[in-house]
């Protein structure tokens, strides 16, 4: 089974632009959550889907969205870009949530100038 | 604030040696996971334990859970430079949304 494939790896933007990251989850599974990792903050949830309805939301701005297709990908968007939005993101993927283990995409590496 | 709160924050030991990291959190919890990460890489899993379990072994890997204590501890035998990573606990709430809260992990060295 391939495992998670997150899109772009790497992502340099300035400040006030957007951005779309992209997740494609392994087969089968219809959870897919986002998580933001920094050096300061940690590991903090941004949003999770579940067969193309969003579950649950973190404690962020409403500037970081997104969604879930039917074929259970997912993309998250950045709108207006800021310094501290500068992360590496993650996306995780498992057949019904946080009842079992996550698979983690590789993550995409995001620079805000 | 982290539900998880992870110690040591940094472990360093010689190749050979058992290095344990502890892990305590606030709330109940459903389950509780471990994961590892090399340097700006994704996490990987290594073990998922349930409220109602107290030990589970993977391989040189064996964690505990002490709900009366909310803590979890991770041991890992005979250490290898290949386990070099950084190594987080999260937590899976009773009552909660479908997201796993993390600690702030414990980053462990092996030197050979």
């Amino acid at each position: 089974k391939a495992g998670v494939t997150q899109t772009p790896r790497y992502l340099i933007k300035t400040r006030g632009q957007q951005v779309t990251l992209s997740c494609s989850p392994i087969s089968g599974h219809r959870s897919v959550s986002w998580y933001q990792q920094t050096p300061g903050q940690g590991l903090q949830f941004l949003f999770e889907y579940f067969s193309e309805t969003q579950r649950n939301k973190g404690n962020f701005p409403g500037r970081f969205s997104g969604r879930q297709f039917s074929n259970s990908r997912s993309e998250m968007n950045v709108s207006t870009l800021e310094l501290g939005d500068s992360a590496l993101y993650l996306c995780a993927s498992s057949r019904d949530g946080v009842n079992e283990k996550l698979f983690f995409g590789s993550g995409t590496q995001l620079s805000v100038l | 604030s982290q539900q998880g709160e992870e110690d040591p924050q940094a472990l360093s030991i010689q190749e050979g040696e058992n290095a344990t990291m502890n892990c305590s959190y606030k709330t109940s919890i459903n389950n509780l996971q471990w994961y590892r990460q090399n340097s700006g890489r994704g996490l990987v899993h290594l073990i998922l334990i349930r409220s109602n379990e107290r030990e589970k072994h993977s391989g040189r890997l064996r964690v505990t859970l002490d709900t009366s204590k909310k803590s979890s501890s991770l041991l890992i035998t005979a250490s290898r430079a290949a386990d070099t990573a950084s190594y987080f606990c999260a937590t899976a709430l009773i009552q909660g949304a479908q997201k796993l809260v993390f600690g702030q992990g414990t980053r462990l060295t092996i030197n050979p």
